[in-house]
């Protein structure tokens, strides 16, 4: 089955730096990679999606890269802000609608 | 983007009885909905899939008895914990998914403690 990392686990950045997360995936059939923000109790939110037929996509200080080849994606985040602090999620579609999710990036912002 | 709900938010229950979380869709019709439980500072791990008017999909080491799921409805799904124990007290997510389409949409999650 599908099987995805994410590295860093925990990332610290100031303010007005640039966060990165990368992901890896291990079935060449997925096609779908979403980003997800979850704050503390809450439900997880999509951030920005990347289709297996676009290498890059952006929106406004976020954007999504996917090497197929390598079969990793990477989300990056500028100018942050303390409202970027979270946990990260990554994850890859596999059998046309199923998710698989990354462990996590803890990320946070210091003022 | 499209809204899910849950309720109830969290809820606390006694060892040994049911407990009933509703997901629903508010402003689309979810053909697939899907479960998660996600425990403390650990990713989302799939529970199990429903289709409208079809029996839920479970994912292996899911017990079906013991996590009922009925998707009655393209904006109703419902996760019912029976004979709940502390080991279940967990985060339970719902998400929907739109025929045909690759995006899920999820709920604000529901806190479960048994105690």
């Amino acid at each position: 089955g599908e099987n995805v990392e994410q590295h860093p686990s925990t990332l610290s950045v100031q303010e007005g730096d640039s966060a990165v997360i990368k992901c890896t995936y291990s079935d060449s059939a997925s096609n779908y990679f979403p980003w997800y923000k979850q704050e503390l109790g809450k439900g997880p939110q999509l951030i920005i999606d990347i289709r297996s037929n676009v290498g890059e996509k952006k929106d406004q200080r976020i954007a999504v890269t996917l090497n197929k080849t390598a079969k990793h994606f990477s989300l990056y985040i500028t100018e942050t802000q303390p409202e970027d602090s979270a946990v990260y999620f990554c994850a890859a579609l596999y059998y046309g609608q199923n998710f698989v999710f990354g462990p996590g990036t803890r990320l946070s912002v210091l003022p | 983007g499209a809204v899910v709900s849950q309720h109830p938010s969290r809820v606390i229950c006694k060892s040994g009885t049911s407990v009933k979380i509703e997901c629903r869709s508010l402003d689309f019709q979810a053909t697939t909905m899907f479960w998660y439980r996600q425990f403390p500072k650990q990713s989302l791990m799939l529970m199990a899939t429903s289709n409208e008017g079809s029996k839920a999909t479970y994912e292996q080491g899911v017990e079906k008895d013991k996590f009922l799921i009925n998707h009655a409805s393209l904006t109703l799904s419902t996760l019912t914990v029976t004979s709940a124990h502390p080991e279940d007290s967990s985060f339970y997510i719902c998400s929907g998914g739109l025929a045909g389409g690759s995006e899920q949409y999820f709920g604000p999650g529901t806190r479960l403690t048994v105690t």
